[in-house]
């Protein structure tokens, strides 16, 4: 079964960037999207953005032009980068393995935006 | 549009069927996918491709799916089915996902 762990810094200030990594333990990186969704608090979920193991990504129109996901299949990880952030990217951030078809996810990351 | 409409809130009286509905025009491409979620844990998909549950999800859960209108149906609703429900899919280019606003399921 696999496990997604996730790690990265919880506090930022404004205009710093967001960075998260996101573990795949006992999975393959073959053949799946990897994404990562957040949930700012009392709110819904929201698509950022995903990366399949050969690095293609898609991202979502509304956080394009400050969002970057990359992977590493040496290191089965995958991280997220977000930069210029405010306090409205305050929010819960996990990571998932095919998000439409499997739904594993990563336990969450709380990353809070304060001066 | 690369929106899913979802009404903001549902209530049920214990042991009835329930319907979670999710509108938006990616749904005449592609089927919903569906996830609880309870408070402070991550989502738990419940419903996937034409009405496919992972192991482990009652089979009280089921959904289905009409033009641009998707439904998550709940058959003898138990309390522990109290949750928010999301819906997401890939919107009508394909190339991006999208949730629905998530829909808060009160069971009376």
């Amino acid at each position: 079964q696999v496990q997604l762990q996730q790690w990265g810094a919880g506090l930022l200030k404004p205009s710093e960037t967001l960075s998260l990594t996101c573990a795949v333990y006992g999975g393959s990186f073959s053949g799946y999207y990897w994404s990562w969704i957040r949930q700012p608090p009392g709110k819904g979920l929201e698509w950022i953005g995903e990366i399949t193991h050969t690095g293609s990504t898609n991202y979502s129109p509304s956080l394009k032009s400050r969002v970057a996901i990359s992977v590493d299949t040496s290191k089965n990880h995958f991280s997220l980068k977000l930069n210029s952030v405010t306090a409205a990217d305050t929010a819960v951030y996990y990571c998932a393995r095919a998000l439409l078809t499997e739904g594993s996810w990563g336990q969450g990351t709380l990353v809070t935006v304060s001066s | 549009s690369s929106e899913l409409t979802q009404d903001p809130a549902v209530s049920v009286a214990l042991g009835r069927t329930v319907w979670i509905t999710c509108q938006g025009d990616s749904l005449r491409s592609y089927y919903p996918t569906w996830y609880q979620q309870k408070a402070g844990q991550a989502p738990v998909l419940v419903i996937f491709g034409q009405n496919h549950r992972p192991s482990g999800i009652p089979d009280r859960f089921s959904g289905s799916s009409s033009g641009n209108t998707a439904s998550l149906t709940i058959t003898g609703t138990q309390a522990e089915d109290e949750a928010d429900y999301f819906c997401v899919s890939r919107d009508s280019s394909g190339d991006h996902v999208v949730f629905g606003g998530g829909t808060k399921l009160t069971v009376l």
